[in-house]
């Protein structure tokens, strides 16, 4: 079992749409990135979380550390916003600089 | 802004043979992580150095080393390619602040390689 689970797996929408994609992790943790990587292209960083909630523009991140559970929101959605939108969660450990584990993405495509 | 630099952004390799691929953090970042994803996967945590010292381990393979230099700048170096090397590799790149226990982190580009 992967210790982060993102559900939809799949998800297509009208232009406009509210979409949320979740984000469930088994382990302990520091923070949590929600990531967007576009076909073929590089990862950019959403937010980092690790409590309570996050906007920026259109976008707006929870986190429940208790329920180990986090959402992605996307309010008014454009086409543009087609993409692979990843969770990765720093677990909680004592270093610094530990890599993320990732989950497996939510492929998001909005239809005009 | 500076953004995380890598490069070269794309590399063909035949089996066997050997790469380097480099990452160029963001000035002032302390901290470099790569990670690895291959085809329809999601990526894989490779190896990250903090003030040039490996800090964290992932899934590296035996056959592949990094390490990081004066400059924080870090090079990944992967010997006896095979077929499944193919992959993206990304490097992001984070700068430890006081008191600080998770530090956000940012990605370069990657670096597309192809072994035939």
């Amino acid at each position: 079992k992967n210790e982060v689970e993102q559900s939809p797996q799949n998800l297509t929408a009208q232009e406009g749409e509210f979409i949320t994609i979740n984000c469930s992790y088994s382990v302990g943790i520091s923070a949590l990135h929600w990531l967007q990587q576009h076909p073929g292209g590089g990862i950019v960083s959403l937010f980092m979380l690790s409590s309570g909630k996050k906007k920026h523009g259109r976008l707006i991140a929870t986190i429940n550390i208790q329920e180990k559970h986090s959402s992605l929101h996307i309010t008014a959605s454009h086409p543009r916003d087609s993409a692979v939108y990843i969770c990765a969660v720093l677990p909680l450990t004592g270093g610094g600089a530990d890599g993320l584990t990732f989950g497996k993405g939510t492929h998001l495509i909005i239809q005009p | 802004a500076a953004g995380v630099i890598q490069s070269p952004r794309h590399l063909i390799k035949e089996k066997r043979e050997t790469a380097t691929l480099k990452c160029y953090p963001i000035p002032r970042h302390d901290t470099v992580y790569w990670y690895q994803q291959g085809p329809g996967q999601d990526p894989q945590f490779l190896i990250s150095f903090y003030e040039k010292m490996q800090s964290d381990k992932g899934s590296i393979p035996d056959r592949f080393s990094a390490q990081q230099f004066s400059d924080y700048h870090s090079e990944l170096n992967m010997s006896s390619l095979e077929l499944g090397d193919s992959a993206l590799y990304f490097c992001a790149s984070s700068v430890r602040t006081s008191g600080s226990l998770y530090n956000e982190q940012f990605f370069g580009p990657g670096t597309r390689l192809t072994v035939l």
